[in-house]
């Protein structure tokens, strides 16, 4: 069984806080890892899809680094905002098309 | 294209009700997938369908659920005599096959099912 396990399970910051999150994926049959970021009512919004060790990504104020030999990703973001406020969730994908997801990690951002 | 649409958004059906949903995907996306999410749950796989055959189902979907995608184009997912374990969130993304390792899959925003 292919299990992913996402830590916290829920975060609240002040605004200007940074913060990161952790993912723990399979390590072996590993083929990506995905970040998705959820708001209440909308629809999953991809961040990063990341496939090689020690890839590192950034999309304004939030990064990823992913380390597949141990089976773990970091998600982290700058200087938090409310509007960063929703679950992230990472999935992996181990080549057999389908995304396996994490329970996902809900931050709240204070003003 | 304005992305993935999911009809309806919310349902509450009676136990042991039909019930129907329906996903129209980014047009040229050859692929299709449904999960669930249950609270406290990450979504979970379901089915997928390339073009119109459906490669994989998972043990998740009992006999009561079944899928669709005529044409290889939309999308429906019938749940037969609802229960309440049935209440979730029912989310389906698209893809181009060739395109996932890069990360195209895009999801709709779901169609919530209350069973009471």
């Amino acid at each position: 069984i292919l299990n992913v396990e996402q830590s916290p399970q829920s975060l609240h910051v002040q605004e200007g806080d940074s913060t990161n999150f952790t993912c723990s994926f399979p390590s072996s049959n590993f083929y990506a890892l995905h970040w998705y970021r959820w708001e209440t009512a909308k629809s999953p919004e991809a961040l990063f899809v990341m496939t090689l060790n020690g890839d590192e990504k950034k999309k304004g104020r939030i990064s990823a680094t992913l380390n597949t030999k141990e089976g773990y990703s970091y998600l982290y973001i700058k200087g938090s905002q409310p509007e960063d406020s929703a679950t992230y969730l990472c999935a992996f994908s181990g080549g057999y098309n389908k995304l396996i997801f994490g329970a996902g990690t809900r931050l709240a951002v204070h003003p | 294209d304005t992305g993935v649409s999911q009809n309806p958004r919310h349902k509450i059906t009676k136990r042991g009700q039909n019930v129907t949903f329906r996903c129209d995907p980014i047009s040229e996306h050859n692929r299709l997938y449904w999960y669930r999410q249950t609270l406290g749950q990450g979504p979970e796989f379901l089915t997928y369908f390339q073009n119109e055959a459906q490669l994989e189902k998972s043990r998740l979907l009992s006999d009561r659920f079944s899928a669709e995608r005529p044409k290889g184009s939309f999308s429906t997912l019938e749940i037969q005599r609802t229960e309440q374990g049935d209440s979730a969130m029912y989310l389906c993304a698209s893809s181009l096959a060739r395109s996932e390792g890069a990360g195209g899959y895009t999801f709709g925003s779901g169609t919530r099912l209350t069973v009471v």
